[in-house]
């Protein structure tokens, strides 16, 4: 199975900040790379899926990069609403795999 | 509007079954694939099953191989989880998603439902 590592399991920022979450796969992935925003008590979220394509609806602020082993999210402006637990996923194979998880906590 | 509406989540004893449902609205349900996906109190996503389009491929995590099955009724626009000899360890609250159409993650999920496996 492909193991996703996600860095760091969390961190603290300020309303404005920009943020970058990185995830490394275990072995080569390509591409194929998806983004998830999970609020306590609310349904998960899909941001990006191939490793940079924006979901239907997503706002620009939001932004992914990578292939091969290494990927980033970029928040480019941390408003409140993105406070929150982003994980990253490989659609590459299956089993399907998530990384651990970054929380995204208010400084 | 896309809605995906999980059902049949309870409490059940080590060893039971259940039978978990999402009802798919707002899309044409038959041409996209669909999965399940839990979450543990206090834990990550993980992803828990897939199936294809017409229901010719299902795809499992490991932990649940012979025990869960998915399946599909394109003509109530309806996906299901079966699962039996139910564990402490499955307890969860199970995400219905519908996948892309060609890229196959989730892209919309439904509210959850939750399971909880305890005597």
């Amino acid at each position: 199975d492909i193991q996703m590592t996600q860095s760091p399991s969390s961190l603290s920022a300020s309303v404005g900040d920009r943020v970058t979450i990185t995830c490394r796969a275990s072995q080569d992935i390509s591409k194929n790379l998806a983004w998830v925003q999970k609020k306590p008590g609310k349904a998960p979220k899909s941001l990006i899926y191939a490793a940079s394509t924006l979901q239907s609806g997503v706002p620009s602020k939001f932004s992914g990069s990578g292939s091969g082993t290494d990927f980033t999210l970029t928040i480019s402006s941390l408003q409140p609403e993105d406070f929150a637990t982003y994980y990253c996923q490989q659609h590459n194979t299956y089993p399907r795999t998530f990384g651990g998880g970054t929380k995204v906590e208010i400084k | 509007e896309v809605q995906l509406v999980e059902s049949g989540g309870g409490l059940v004893q080590p060893g039971g079954s259940l039978r978990l449902s999402c009802a798919a609205s707002g899309f044409s349900f038959s041409i996209y694939w669909m999965s399940w996906v839990r979450q543990a109190p206090g834990k990550g996503l993980e992803w828990v099953a897939t199936i294809k389009p017409d229901g010719s491929e299902k795809y499992y995590v490991d932990s649940v191989k012979g025990r869960f099955t998915i399946s599909r009724d394109n003509a109530m626009n309806s996906l299901s989880l079966q699962m039996n000899s139910l564990r402490a360890e499955d307890t969860a609250i199970y995400y219905c998603a519908r996948d892309g159409r060609f890229v196959v993650t989730p892209s919309c999920w439904g509210q959850g439902t939750l399971v909880t496996v305890s005597s």
